[in-house]
């Protein structure tokens, strides 16, 4: 089955606590993404990556690192996480089409 | 960069009536215009979507029209049925791409 995988689904930590959220991908896609899901402010795009090795802003990058040393894999980093990092967590991947395949997402919390 | 701008923010129809949601953008560039649907607990999933070189699109009953001139496009659900209340987004260019705050869709049966 196509599909974006996330991993946890849920996260509760102490900020400056590190933590990585996977992402993957099973449909070969090129290009994939990490948005942040706030009330009232939709989704917004956090980095991207056009292939393996090459990422990119997107228009909220502070706090987050993101790497993509292979196609399927584009894991989202959090250093030093603070509380208004709190928020719900979407990775995306995407083809030829532009349409965007979402993961299930992760909500995580930071107190 | 991009803004998108989304509204309403929340519309309540009634089973079988029509649902408009519209959006503008800022950048005369952006020429790809998805719209997403979003259920509870789950990742937005895309159910249509318009190219700047046309100016409507149908697929059953959900429609898309974009005005390029006006920079605004906007999302038609006709006989609304209550499987089609979830949290709707528009959004806007390739890369990066740029979302609308989202309109939660409420069909009362």
């Amino acid at each position: 089955e196509a599909q974006v995988t996330q991993n946890p689904r849920y996260l509760i930590t102490v900020t400056g606590k590190k933590l990585t959220v996977t992402c993957s991908q099973n449909m070969n896609h090129e290009y994939m993404s990490w948005y942040r899901q706030d009330p009232g402010l939709g989704l917004r795009q956090i980095y991207y990556s056009m292939n393996v090795e090459v990422t990119d802003k997107g228009d909220v990058p502070e706090g987050y690192k993101v790497s993509r040393k292979e196609k399927r894999n584009f894991p989202l980093i959090l250093e030093s996480p603070s509380p208004n990092q709190t928020s719900l967590y979407f990775c995306a991947s995407r083809g030829d089409t532009y349409e965007q395949y979402f993961g299930p997402g992760t909500r995580l919390t930071v107190t | 960069g991009e803004n998108v701008e989304q509204h309403p923010s929340t519309l309540s129809v009634q089973e079988g009536d029509s649902a408009v949601i519209k959006c503008t953008y800022s950048d005369s560039a952006s020429n790809y215009f998805p719209w997403y649907k979003q259920e509870l607990g789950k990742g937005p999933q895309l159910i249509i979507d318009i190219r700047s070189n046309v100016g409507e699109k149908k697929d059953q009953r959900i429609a898309v029209t974009l005005n390029k001139t006006a920079k605004h496009f906007s999302l038609h659900i006709t006989e609304t049925q209550p499987e089609d209340s979830a949290v709707y987004f528009c959004a806007a260019s390739i890369v990066p791409v740029y979302f609308g705050s989202g309109t939660k869709l409420n069909v009362k049966p």
